[in-house]
């Protein structure tokens, strides 16, 4: 399944299947993008990120692409696992090297056992 | 190690009191933020600061005054607190120059809660 980051909206998924978590920016300026995880009572975490000359990167069991023609970024996780469950932003860096983050609204991650 | 702190973790005042947040980094970053995150989870930007001096400063009310008395420390002083200023605040810190590009490391946040 996948969401797009409008109004925290939840995406649920079985333990074991892949996610696909979806967010929109909005500044064709953008030169820089970063997904974050942030688990209940905690702050963001990195999880990876990727600058606007490439249209994808990989991680650890997570994929992060990046489409500039319609200014759209997905978080794939492979293999989701019950401490997956946490709330997910897609961030965008505005220009500069002041690190002007501006955060997307998140996408709630469950991930059922 | 925590690599950035803030302190309290939880705050509980009252109407028209002022209160502080403070927050270290030992990371040696050049840069430090602080964010606003409401009760929908949408995280704003509302001061970043660069080696001791403000770069960005968001619309954010004059009761919020930074202050960063090194560039590890950079601390929030809010004065007159208002109801609509519950919320988590999160220090952040970054490694300028194009290695470092805008990735920011999170405190784990100060939940303020006035009433």
């Amino acid at each position: 399944g996948e969401s797009v980051g409008l109004h925290l909206p939840t995406l649920s998924v079985q333990e074991g299947d892949n996610s696909i978590i979806n967010c929109a920016y909005s500044n064709s300026a953008s030169d820089y993008f970063i997904w974050y995880k942030q688990e209940s009572g905690k702050g963001p975490q990195f999880i990876i990120d990727i600058r606007s000359n490439m249209d994808k990167r990989q991680g650890q069991r997570v994929t992060v692409l990046l489409n500039k023609t319609v200014k759209h970024l997905s978080l794939q996780i492979a293999a989701t696992q019950p401490g997956d469950s946490a709330v997910y932003f897609c961030a965008e860096n505005r220009g500069g090297s002041q690190g002007n983050l501006i955060f997307g609204k998140g996408t709630k991650l469950s991930v059922k056992p | 190690d925590t690599a950035v702190s803030q302190t309290p973790k939880y705050l509980v005042t009252q109407m028209g009191n002022d209160k502080s947040i403070k927050c270290e980094q030992n990371l040696g970053h050049d840069t430090m933020y602080w964010y606003k995150q409401d009760s929908k989870k949408f995280l704003k930007i509302m001061f970043s600061y660069n080696n001791k001096e403000l770069i960005i400063n968001e619309t954010v009310p004059n009761r919020f005054s930074p202050k960063s008395p090194d560039k590890a420390h950079l601390n929030l002083h809010i004065n007159s607190l208002e109801l609509g200023d519950s919320a988590v605040y999160f220090c952040a810190s970054s490694q300028d120059g194009a290695t470092g590009g805008g990735k920011l490391f999170f405190g784990s946040g100060t939940q303020l809660s006035v009433l």
